[in-house]
């Protein structure tokens, strides 16, 4: 079965520390996504990835940046935490525009917890 | 842009009654729809999607949900729930490359 693994379910940090959060699908996907997930405002998407050391600028990117060194690897870092960046952290990935779409695959999520 | 609108941030229902969850998109072109299901502490899972063909697409649990170009909706339809389908149920259509959410709906099943 095909997966998008997230190392973490749940994390705790403090303000100001420098967080990183993986993920690593085995599907051969170009495309790899970071969204966050609030109550009320849905999946907003951070910064997403067409190509191994290629990164774009979602909607909200202010306060994150990403690396991708590997084609099955993005990570997301908060460079420095903060309590408004308490939230559940989802990673996804997808096929590129070859056909069939098949939509994106998510990994099970990280809630982080900033203190 | 493409913009995707879930009318009800909330939908309670009784097992075994019928249920429709509503999603409204923005679009001039062509489009792929997907209504993703979220279950309690869980990523989430794809339900369904239309890419092209019949308007009229099914999961495996017993949810369909009908294109409609010229409403511009996909609802998503179960005609008697079970208790096992509450959870929080996401619309989504492509942009480009990406798929742009709604904020999602969340599914009440009571006893």
């Amino acid at each position: 079965d095909v997966k998008v693994t997230q190392s973490s379910r749940y994390l705790v940090k403090r303000t100001g520390e420098k967080v990183f959060l993986e993920c690593v699908q085995d599907m051969d996907h170009e495309n790899m996504f970071w969204y966050r997930q609030d109550p009320g405002l849905g999946l907003r998407l951070i910064y997403f990835s067409y190509d191994v050391k290629m990164k774009e600028k979602g909607d909200i990117p202010e306060g994150y940046s990403v690396s991708r060194e590997k084609k099955e690897r993005f990570s997301l870092i908060l460079e420095s935490a903060s309590t408004n960046q308490t939230s559940m952290y989802l990673c996804a990935s997808t096929n590129a525009g070859g056909r069939p779409y098949y939509g994106y695959t998510f990994g099970s999520g990280t809630r982080l917890t900033v203190v | 842009a493409q913009s995707v609108t879930q009318l009800d941030s909330q939908v309670p229902v009784f097992e075994e009654a019928p249920v429709e969850l509503r999603c409204n998109y923005s679009s001039s072109v062509s489009v792929y729809l997907f209504w993703y299901v979220q279950y309690p502490n869980q990523g989430l899972q794809l339900l369904l999607k239309y890419l092209s063909g019949s308007t009229l697409v099914e999961s495996i649990n017993g949810f369909e949900a009908e294109f409609n170009k010229s409403q511009t909706s996909f609802h998503l339809r179960k005609p008697s729930v079970h208790i096992s389908d509450t959870a929080e149920y996401f619309c989504a259509v492509t942009y480009t490359d990406k798929l742009i959410f709604g904020t999602g709906t969340r599914l009440q099943v009571f006893p």
